[in-house]
Order: C-alpha cells, then sequence, then structure tokens
C-alpha cells in the first residue's frame, strides 16, 4: 500500500510571497492533518480536516489555511510569507478522525520550505 | 496554559532499558501519543495511551497516569537504531494535538 506523499519536497520563495503544498493520503484513509515543524518550537498542529471538513484548528494566523477534496487529497495555503514560516511541514494521515477511535496515524516525508 | 515536558536528550547503551518520561498539563485530555522520529525522517507512530497502565508492543512499552498527568515510554533490549528523537503528545479533547519539544536519545555501541 502507497504511503503519504506530500509535493513539492523542497521549495524556496521569497518573503510576502504564498505557497500551496499539497497532501495525497493513504487510500481509504479520510482524515488529513498538517503540522509545523521547527527546530525552536518543535511540531505543532496547524489543523485536520476529515471528509473535506476542518475538524480541528491548532494556534495558528489566518494566513494558514487548508483544504481537503472529495478523493481526500489535502492542501495547505500560507499566504503572504514571512521568514519564520521557515520550516518542515508534515501531513499525516489517519483511517479515523480524532473523535473516531483509536487514531494512528501515518505522516509523509513532509515538505522544506524555506523562505528568504 | 498548557505544557509538555520532557527530558531534551538521553544516552544509553546496546541491550540496556531506557524509560523517557512524559509530563503534561493540558485544558483538555482524550489521549496520549508517543512517536519516533529519525533525523531527516517523519514521524512514526508507536502507541496511543487513552486509559492508565501499561501497554507493551514488543520492545516498547507505554505508560499513562492521568490523575498525575504523566507518562514513560520504556524501551527495553536497545537498539543502535532505536537512535532517534522521541516525542509525545496529548490529544486535547475537540481541539489540536499538542507536542512536547522531543526527546534524543543515543545509544552507543
Amino acid at each position: 500500500k502507497a504511503g503519504v506523499t506530500q509535493t513539492p519536497r523542497y521549495l524556496i520563495k521569497t518573503r510576502g510571497q504564498q505557497v500551496t503544498l499539497s497532501c495525497s493520503p493513504i487510500s481509504g484513509h479520510r482524515s488529513v492533518s498538517w503540522y509545523q515543524q521547527t527546530p525552536g518550537q518543535g511540531l505543532q498542529f496547524l489543523f485536520e480536516y476529515f471528509s473535506e471538513t476542518q475538524r480541528n484548528k491548532g494556534n495558528f494566523p489566518g494566513r494558514f489555511s487548508g483544504r481537503q477534496f472529495s478523493n481526500s487529497r489535502s492542501e495547505m495555503n500560507v499566504s503572504t510569507l514571512e521568514l519564520g514560516d521557515s520550516a518542515l511541514y508534515l501531513c499525516a494521515s489517519s483511517l479515523v478522525s480524532r473523535q473516531g477511535g483509536v487514531y494512528e496515524q501515518y505522516f509523509g516525508p513532509g515538505t522544506r520550505l524555506t523562505v528568504t | 496554559g498548557q505544557n509538555i515536558d520532557q527530558p531534551t536528550e538521553m544516552t544509553a547503551t546496546e541491550g540496556a532499558i531506557v524509560q523517557i518520561n512524559c509530563t503534561y498539563q493540558t485544558s483538555g485530555f482524550n489521549g496520549l501519543f508517543w512517536y519516533q522520529q529519525h533525523a531527516g525522517e517523519a514521524p512514526t507512530f508507536l502507541s496511543y495511551n487513552v486509559l492508565d497502565g501499561l501497554e507493551e508492543k514488543g520492545r516498547f512499552s507505554s505508560f499513562l497516569s492521568r490523575s498525575k498527568g504523566y507518562s514513560y515510554l520504556l524501551l527495553k533490549e536497545l537498539q543502535m537504531k532505536d537512535s532517534a528523537s522521541y516525542l509525545c503528545a496529548v490529544d486535547q479533547a475537540g481541539t489540536a494535538l499538542i507536542f512536547g519539544k522531543g526527546t534524543t536519545l543515543s545509544v552507543s555501541s
């Protein structure tokens, strides 16, 4: 069974630009969560989508948004990029949502975003 | 406030047993996760504890005490490949997953 895939793997953007990251979950998984990982803050939860609906949201500004499509693929968008947005962005998929039972997540390899 | 504490670094030798502690103070609690993350790789799921007690899965065991806000991950028969970062994460009821900063474990021969 194919794992979680994320594209692109690496990205360099300039301050003020916007960026869209893509995540394809494991086949059959309907929950997709997004995380930001930095050396200083560690792993931080951005949001979770289940069946095209945002179920949970972390403490990030409105510049960070996401969506999920009917095939469970998800995209994350960051507008007006700041230097502090440089991070590894991880996507994780699960068969059920966090309210739906044992929540075993499978992470993708991540997208390394560098903002200059 | 919300806080999850883990030791920053630990060292151990092959074949030994190591216990990685995690204490938490969060506004809600559904359960607690442990993840393993090797350098440059994505985290992999190890365990999820909802009820108090010990859950064993091969060489790895995870313990939870909800009343004490405390969990630990126990690794037995350490191997070199266990050198990694171990992340503790609290599933807050209805909201976010809160992660600790992680414990970097170095296993030497």
